[in-house]
């Protein structure tokens, strides 16, 4: 594809729904990070997957958030039992082998918890 | 853990200068980058270098490393009001993890 891509968009769900966003990294690479970037605050790392190897969910905020990729290409993040707190733009990034240089950015879901 | 730390706000007058400061605390870092995320845009690289250098210029930009330091630097010269946007430090560690700081906010005045 042209770029990474996010969907949705924009969500908004009420409180106490869970939530998937979605991921489609540029074809090829085999790096996925999830960022998530709160009003007026830096981009947050939550979770990085890298071709086959275990993911790094240590930056995941709590046991609500998970996030797969399957088949090493698509990416999930979910939110479960979604709060006020987790309205955010998440921000997805694809980089090529390891150690390239760029991660590529989509242009984000922004979720909205009423 | 990683820690990635910068100023957030900065504001410069068109046509000066604009120095962006860094400080990150792994040092097996492999690249350090700056990114920049216009109003309402997504986030573009802008430029990075790699852990072994210590300068490299692009134009109006010039980033400094100082390994030693941990610290980094974005210079922008002849400062123009579409260089007003928030620019982020990053840096990739040896397990290809990416961590962000919290973004400098540059604003420029006429």
């Amino acid at each position: 594809g042209a770029g990474v891509s996010q969907s949705p968009s924009n969500k908004v769900t009420e409180k106490g729904k869970d939530v998937e966003l979605r991921c489609d990294p540029i074809s090829g690479h085999t790096a996925l990070y999830w960022y998530r970037q709160s009003l007026g605050q830096g981009l947050e790392f939550l979770i990085y997957f890298q071709g086959n190897s275990a993911p790094d969910k240590s930056g995941l905020p709590s046991d609500r958030f998970s996030a797969e990729r399957t088949g090493g290409s698509v990416s999930t993040l979910t939110i479960q039992r979604t709060q006020q707190e987790d309205s955010a733009v998440y921000l997805c990034a694809s980089s090529p082998a390891p150690g390239n240089t760029e991660a590529f950015f989509g242009q984000g879901t922004r979720l909205t918890v009423v | 853990g990683e820690d990635v730390e910068q100023s957030l706000f900065l504001s410069v007058r068109e046509g000066d200068s604009s120095v962006i400061n860094c400080t990150y605390t792994d040092s097996s870092s492999t690249y350090l980058y700056w990114y920049k995320q216009e109003p309402g845009a997504g986030l573009q690289l802008l430029t990075y270098i790699f852990s072994n250098m210590d300068m490299k210029q692009d134009q109006r930009l010039t980033v400094l490393l100082n390994k030693k330091d941990k610290h980094l630097s974005l210079r922008i010269a002849d400062t123009q009001t579409g260089d007003s946007a928030i620019y982020f430090c990053a840096e990739r560690g040896r397990d290809d993890k990416i961590i962000f700081g919290k973004g400098t906010r540059l604003h420029i005045l006429p």
